[in-house]
């Protein structure tokens, strides 16, 4: 079955501190990859998106992403975080077949100031 | 900018009761669907609509149903509610190949 796998439940870091956090996916199709964020009591919102081209992609907020298929991996980096990127994030695939989104998990991140 | 509303922010039901929870979204989207969120288990998807009165299962239908009479509005029911159902219920909406976009969230709880 296709699934999303995030390497981290929770993650605690210090502000300026860099981050990575790891995703794989399985799934042997045509993707299309994101990296969504929800801060406390917000809705979920697009951070970065992978369709085609560069396999590194850059979102808001300082965000990039590095596709890498022969890994199946989208993970995400910021070279230096800040107090108000605490916050969950979620990656995820879109089938391309039946537009559906298959989501991981999900990271909570805490950004001590 | 996509606008995704759902009608309830917070809701408190009993046990046994129909409960409708409603989504609507202003941007013409064709695809539309519901999750539950609960935490450690990500977002998990009950049903989607790809049209007007087009439904299709998701991961974890049972219990539930949903009705797609205008293409704006997705509504998810609770045929009978029960405890197990508490949880966060997220909305969302896409045009086909393109990223969802979510609305706020109910948090209903079953008592």
């Amino acid at each position: 079955a296709q699934s999303v796998s995030q390497h981290n439940h929770h993650v605690i870091l210090s502000e300026a501190a860099s981050l990575e956090l790891g995703c794989n996916y399985s799934y042997g199709g045509t993707v299309n990859l994101f990296w969504y964020v929800q801060y406390p009591g917000q809705h979920l919102q697009l951070l970065l998106k992978y369709f085609s081209g560069d396999p590194l992609v850059k979102g808001i907020k300082g965000f990039e992403a590095e596709f890498i298929k022969s890994k199946f991996s989208f993970n995400l980096r910021k070279p230096s975080v800040q107090w108000s990127d605490t916050a969950e994030y979620f990656c995820a695939v879109l089938k391309n077949r039946d537009d559906k989104i298959i989501f991981g998990k999900g990271t909570r991140l805490h950004i001590l100031p | 900018d996509v606008k995704v509303t759902q009608s309830s922010r917070y809701l408190v039901k009993r046990t046994g009761e129909k409960v409708f929870l409603e989504c609507v979204q202003d941007m013409d989207h064709e695809n539309m669907f519901w999750y539950r969120q609960d935490p450690g288990l990500g977002l998990r998807l009950i049903y989607f609509s790809y049209d007007v009165k087009m439904k299709e299962k998701g991961d974890i239908p049972e219990g539930y149903s949903v009705s797609r009479e205008k293409k704006e509005r997705f509504s998810l029911i609770l045929e009978s509610a029960s405890t197990n159902q508490t949880s966060m219920y997220l909305c969302a909406s896409s045009v086909r190949g393109q990223p969802q976009h979510f609305g706020d969230g109910t948090r209903l709880s079953i008592l």
